[in-house]
């Protein structure tokens, strides 16, 4: 069954940066973009960008240009988000989803458990 | 960006009742548009996809309906297990975005 495990919570300091892991399991890592979602208390769903790990390409949403960057490693199928130069408005949930791909793409049919970023001095 | 406005920010359903939620894009999108069920401290699970494709293990007492720049969840028939947020997301034009989300309680 798919299972996208993600890393535990962080809190971290303002202007720090962290590194949020997802690992992929129970399909071919390399043929599904893998999305990367941001989720505040009360600012709903904010889609940041996604990857396809078999050549490495992303696309980003302008916002989290210089923000974030996403990266995949084929051989622990897991992919993975950097974020930088924290601010306490980077303090959220963060999903990474399965891309539905085929010809209906660009939906999330499976979610990571998601991971909390506490950015606090 | 495509905004997507949904309505209500809230409900509250008795058992059995047939509720609705509404999401009105500020563009056409095509019929490419999902929606997602969010529990309490859990992941979103999509329940829709393409406005009116039923993802595979959700209940048939769900369905989505729409077309254009206006399209629609229904749950036929409140369980307790639908407590829950609901959230749609637009897929036809890059960036993706979401609704702000509607909260479905038990009455």
């Amino acid at each position: 069954q798919v299972q996208l495990q993600q890393s535990g919570a962080e809190l971290v300091k303002p202007g720090s940066s962290v590194k949020i892991s997802c690992k992929a399991s129970g399909y071919t890592f390399t043929s599904y973009d893998m999305h990367w979602i941001k989720q505040q208390p009360g600012n709903g769903l904010e889609w940041i960008g996604w990857i396809y790990p078999g050549n490495g390409n992303t696309k980003y949403n302008q916002k989290f240009n210089g923000k974030a960057t996403l990266t995949a490693d084929k051989s622990s199928s897991t992919a993975y988000m950097q974020l930088s130069s924290l601010t306490s408005e980077d303090s959220a949930v963060y999903f990474c989803a399965r891309d539905t791909m085929g010809i209906t793409p660009y939906y999330f049919d499976y979610w990571g458990q998601g991971v909390m970023v506490t950015v606090s001095s | 960006d495509i905004q997507m406005t949904q309505s209500p920010a809230s409900l509250s359903a008795s058992l059995g009742e047939t509720v609705s939620i509404e999401c009105l894009a500020s563009e056409g999108i095509s019929n490419d548009l999902a929606w997602y069920q969010q529990k309490s401290g859990k992941s979103p699970q999509l329940l829709i996809y393409a406005a009116s494709r039923l993802q595979d293990g959700v209940p048939s007492r769900f369905s989505g309906s729409g077309s254009g720049t206006r399209y629609s969840l229904k749950i036929s028939g409140m369980q307790p297990e639908d407590e829950a947020d609901y959230f749609c997301q637009q897929s036809y034009k890059y960036l993706y975005t979401f609704g702000a989300g509607t909260k479905l309680e038990l009455k």
